[in-house]
């Protein structure tokens, strides 16, 4: 059981190319999330997913998109990239609705943009 | 909008016990959770309350007034192994998380 998976660790790209980032889960949650993390501003939502086929977006989408298009894959897309999006990408995911809502995390993925 | 606010650093020796405060202010309410990260790894679910009251899990404690918008993280018997960023979260409804800034605590020896 491998968990939350993120891919890659670790970019460096220049203002204004794109990428995806990759999270997978094998816990067959029906939630996944994407959230950023900058220094001393905690975890900030930026799109989630209450299953598959469904986005939304959360407290910072601009700049991003995403697509839920299997369940276990959330896929986090910059289409132009801007130095303000460097920040540590964290994906999640949570079983439901029932119990303590606890979301499970992937170990990251730090992001530079020059 | 949303509004958390806990202390950014706090520094313990060992053995010593260190209370995290959190209050809040949100949309919505469910309950707060806390949250550990080790040195930018992962983020690691500690405990929820939904309910008014105190839930104890080994050295860690949560507690919850509902009333007052207020919990606090009690962190007993502290080891080196617990310096880590602590982030208190309310669960704002069925699957929505909005994180607090997060505590950095520090162990000494």
């Amino acid at each position: 059981n491998a968990g939350v998976t993120q891919t890659p660790k670790f970019r460096v790209l220049k203002t204004g190319q794109s990428m995806t980032l990759l999270c997978a889960q094998d816990m067959n949650h029906e939630y996944m999330y994407w959230y950023r993390q900058d220094p001393g501003m905690g975890l900030r939502l930026i799109h989630y997913s209450v299953g598959e086929g469904t986005t939304a977006k959360g407290e910072v989408p601009d700049g991003y998109n995403v697509s839920r298009l299997k369940k276990q894959n959330f896929l986090l897309g910059l289409e132009s990239a801007a130095p303000s999006q460097t920040s540590v990408y964290f994906c999640a995911s949570s079983p439901g609705t029932s119990g303590s809502g606890e979301q499970f995390f992937g170990p990251g993925t730090r992001l530079t943009v020059l | 909008g949303q509004s958390l606010e806990q202390p950014s650093e706090v520094t313990a020796v060992e053995g010593a016990i260190v209370q995290i405060n959190c209050t809040y202010q949100t949309s919505g309410f469910y309950g707060l959770s806390w949250y550990q990260q080790h040195d930018g790894g992962a983020p690691t679910f500690l405990s929820y309350n939904a309910l008014d009251g105190l839930e104890e899990t080994g050295r860690f404690s949560s507690f919850l007034s509902r009333s007052d918008s207020y919990g606090y993280l009690l962190l007993q018997e502290l080891q080196m192994k617990d310096s880590a960023s602590y982030f208190c979260a309310v669960r704002v409804n069925d699957y929505k998380l909005s994180f607090g800034a997060g505590t950095t605590v520090t162990v000494r020896a």
